[in-house]
């Protein structure tokens, strides 16, 4: 079956200017997450749904950061002003959910870099 | 708070060596542990789990105990091969706290021919 896709697989922009990154999940997963891979660290948690809601917005770094699902199923993970620290790749996973288990499956990332 | 520590690399050995990544972790309650690899140019996949004390996960010749004594899930294989040479990261799922997977920041293992 088909696993967790993300749009676009690279992404140049100009500082100051808005992305969206886009995040379909394994179908019938309840559970989705985005993370950020920065060089030479580690991965970094920044937002949790289950279903549409966000119970856990803590790893979000700033407010120029939010993200969106909607229908339980595609997730956009938007920034806003961007900056040259933003740089990266973000990494989108998803599980079953509370009732399904707690293992997590990745999409391939969006490299994300800020000129 | 949750933490997962690993040992640093990058790590390199020679085909058919023996491999040991270190993994220990500190967590409330009982956590899952993970393996994932993520080899050049792909995402992160999932190697090996455990989801209880002296579990085991095993995978693709990789093994890591779940040592609730000592606080580790070291990942190990009897012999490596070059197609082995990846990152491996060591993670952390703790459903009582909260759903987010707490990382090692990845130990990078080379194997040469």
């Amino acid at each position: 079956g088909a696993g967790v896709s993300q749009s676009p697989s690279n992404k140049v922009t100009e500082k100051g200017k808005d992305v969206e990154l886009r995040c379909d999940p394994i179908s019938g997963h309840t559970a989705l997450y985005w993370y950020r891979q920065s060089l030479g660290q580690g991965l970094e948690f920044l937002i949790y749904f289950q279903g549409n809601s966000a119970p856990d917005k803590s790893g979000l770094p700033s407010d120029r950061f939010s993200a969106e699902r909607t229908g339980g199923s595609v997730s956009t993970l938007t920034i806003q002003r961007t900056q040259q620290e933003d740089s990266a790749v973000y990494l989108c996973a998803s599980s079953p959910g509370e009732a399904g288990g707690d293992t997590q499956y990745f999409g391939p990332g969006t490299r994300l870099t800020v000129l | 708070g949750d933490s997962v520590t690993q040992m640093e690399g990058p790590v390199t050995l020679s085909e058919e060596a023996f491999l040991t990544i270190n993994c220990t972790y500190t967590a409330t309650g009982y956590p899952s542990l993970f393996w994932y690899v993520q080899y050049p140019g792909e995402g992160l996949q999932l190697l090996l789990k455990a989801t209880k004390a002296d579990d085991k996960g095993s995978n693709k010749g990789f093994e890591a105990t779940y040592r609730k004594e000592t606080t580790s899930f070291h990942l190990e294989k009897g012999s490596v091969q070059v197609s082995d040479s990846a990152v491996y990261f060591c993670a952390l799922f703790n459903a009582g706290n909260n759903r987010k997977l707490i990382w090692g920041l990845g130990t990078s293992l080379a194997v040469n021919p």
